[in-house]
């Protein structure tokens, strides 16, 4: 079975600071894809930012950023100069297809908040 | 091009009654989930439809739950008597077809509180 954690349910940042959230996953599959997800207060679920398992170079999203390490199942979401608007829930997803159907299995979610 | 539209934003029923939540993917989007946000938690997912098609509902309660997507029309969560633990958020996501690169796009979901 597939597993995703998030391991820090809270962490807080100074503006303009950089804030890494950690995740890490369990699979046997070797195509998957990972994805980052906010969600600030007004629920929404936002996209932030997606890997590919079979890519090796990290993606890239203007101020995010994740550290992809395959063989060690983990892959961290980087934030570079914090903004205010940055304060959200963040959460970890993985995603693979499997005889025709898509999974994605979420993390359980980061608190982040961005102190001014 | 509209995003997932969910209806409705806030939800309140009594115990006993019974709660529809309805979900209108993005457009050219014929896949639809569902997922469960209880409250300081994750999204946990109930069930994955196609139009006409349950595809996978393994995440969804044996009873009381139901999910259907037609070929004309949004896609209905069904809760039959709710109890106070069925309050959460529940939030239909939307991808299309043949994508497998293609995140899920997320409604505002629905807020059902039991009382």
């Amino acid at each position: 079975a597939q597993t995703v954690t998030q391991s820090q349910p809270e962490m807080s940042v100074q503006e303009a600071e950089t804030v890494t959230l950690s995740c890490t996953y369990d699979t046997s599959e070797n195509n998957y894809y990972l994805f980052w997800y906010k969600q600030p207060p007004s629920r929404q679920m936002i996209l932030v930012i997606r890997q590919e398992a079979y890519k090796q170079q990290n993606a890239t999203e203007n101020r995010f950023s994740v550290n992809f390490q395959k063989a060690a199942k983990s892959f961290s979401l980087k934030i570079s100069d914090s903004q205010l608007g940055d304060t959200a829930m963040y959460f970890c997803a993985f995603m693979k297809r499997a005889s025709g159907t898509y999974k994605y299995i979420f993390g359980t979610g980061t608190r982040l908040k961005v102190l001014a | 091009n509209a995003g997932v539209m969910q209806n409705p934003r806030h939800l309140v029923r009594r115990r006993g009654q019974e709660a529809r939540l309805r979900c209108s993917p993005m457009k050219g989007h014929s896949h639809v989930y569902w997922y469960r946000q209880l409250p300081e938690e994750g999204l946990k997912f109930m069930v994955y439809l196609q139009k006409e098609n349950i595809i996978d509902e393994s995440g969804m309660p044996k009873e009381r739950f139901s999910a259907e997507f037609p070929k004309e029309g949004p896609s209905i969560l069904r809760i039959q008597q709710v109890v106070r633990g069925d309050s959460a958020a529940y939030f239909c996501a939307s991808s299309p077809l043949d994508r497998m690169d293609s995140p899920l796009h997320f409604g505002n979901g629905t807020r059902l509180t039991v009382t």
